[in-house]
Parts: C-alpha cells; sequence; structure tokens
C-alpha cells in the first residue's frame, strides 16, 4: 500500500460540503485511492475508490489530482450522520487480497448542527 | 450474497483468562481475512492476515494469536488476556482481484 496522509480532524457545519484531503505522494499506477468511514463502534463502511478518474457515487464523489499525488472526497451536503472517522488507503487492487490492507488514523469529521 | 459474521459483540474478561474470538465468512470461497485492533481513539491496527488454510501472517508481536482452521474461518485467541489487549476487534476479508474489503460488525473487548 501506498502510504497517505489525512488531517487528523474536521469539523463541517450541516448542509454544506465536507471537503477532506488526503495525500499519496508515493503511490503507484497499480494503486487505486479507497475511501471508507467508521462510525463509533462498527465496522468501516467502504464509500467510494479511484484510479485517475473522478468517481462519483450516490454517497460522496472522489477528485483525483491528475498527478495522483492527493485527493479530495466530497460529501455534497453533509449531514449529522456523516459524523464518522474517514479512512484513505491506496492498495493494489489487482492484488488486493494478498497485501496487509493497512489503515492510517484517519480523518475525525465533526458535523456541526 | 457475501456477509461476515464476527461474535461476540461485547465481552468482559478478567486479566489473565483466555480469548477466542471468531469470523465467519458466507457466500465466497478462499477470502483473504484479517484481524485489526482499533484503542480508544485511535486508528486501525492490523494484527494478522491469512492467505489461506493454516496461512498466518503476523504484523505485530503481541499477546494474541489467530488461527484458519477451515478456509471461511478466522479465530483470534489468546491464552491470556493483558489489560492492554482491550479494544475494538474487527475482522475483514478481501477476495483476490476484488474491488473491496468487507468489515464485520467487530467486538468490543474489554479487560478488567
Amino acid at each position: 500500500d501506498a502510504k497517505t496522509t489525512q488531517p487528523t480532524s474536521m469539523d463541517c457545519a450541516e448542509g454544506r460540503a465536507a471537503n477532506l484531503p488526503c495525500n499519496h505522494s508515493t503511490i503507484s499506477g497499480n494503486e487505486y485511492v479507497y475511501w471508507y468511514r467508521q462510525i463509533h463502534s462498527q465496522g468501516p463502511q467502504y464509500i467510494i475508490h479511484g484510479l485517475k478518474n473522478n468517481e462519483t457515487n450516490e454517497m460522496a464523489s472522489l477528485i483525483i489530482t491528475e498527478d495522483r499525488k492527493s485527493s479530495t472526497l466530497i460529501l455534497p451536503h453533509a449531514t449529522l450522520r456523516d459524523t464518522a472517522v474517514y479512512y484513505c488507503i491506496a492498495p493494489i487492487v489487482y492484488n488486493f487480497g494478498n497485501e496487509k490492507l493497512t489503515f492510517g488514523t484517519g480523518t475525525r469529521l465533526t458535523i456541526i448542527p | 450474497s457475501q456477509t461476515i459474521h464476527q461474535w461476540p459483540a461485547t465481552l468482559v474478561q478478567p486479566v489473565g483468562s483466555p480469548l477466542s474470538l471468531e469470523c465467519t465468512v458466507e457466500g465466497t470461497s478462499n477470502p483473504n481475512l484479517y484481524w485489526y485492533r482499533q484503542a480508544a481513539g485511535r486508528g486501525l491496527q492490523l494484527l494478522f492476515y491469512s492467505v489461506g488454510i493454516g496461512q498466518i501472517s503476523s504484523e505485530v508481536p503481541q499477546n494474541l494469536s489467530a488461527s484458519r482452521p477451515q478456509d471461511r474461518q478466522f479465530i483470534l485467541s489468546s491464552k491470556k488476556l493483558l489489560l492492554s489487549d482491550s479494544g475494538f476487534y474487527l475482522c475483514a476479508w478481501t477476495n483476490l482481484g476484488g474491488t473491496e474489503a468487507f468489515f464485520g460488525q467487530g467486538t468490543r473487548l474489554t479487560v478488567v
């Protein structure tokens, strides 16, 4: 896995867009960017992943810079239920099952009413 | 569909007692299995991972061990628990070439 760096914590007002950055300057061409989130006392939940193109699903958007050294997860209209720890990881997907799949400390996002 | 079962959800054990946490996966074959621990306010620490029956890789030296007696069963054990073993334990699985990791709901272990 490429090393990823995220801010320790962030706040966002309810209803606004939450933008969570992630640096992965050592990412290689076959490593994807994945985002998971963990709500207190639950298992991590998959959000979105991408390789080099921007991606969007019903939960979020993922913006990956052209050089792939950083990305931003966007929650377009944050709600109180989006308060969680968000993890950015960069595993080698084609070899997904044979590597260690390590997580960092993530970003603790708090949505403010 | 694939599902992952992890139990128990919560556990309170005295220091020095043994531990056995079980994780099973349904709906897939030959998964790769992982045990993570999360201390209070900390990130996910990888403890063990397994790419097949009887194949266990340990990431950190500790008071715990893991076993994989069957293809879709992963067990986390300890002979004598320490206070520092308290935490939130998560089991996860992936498939070779897959695009996601799936997590169980976790076991909150409190050693008293």
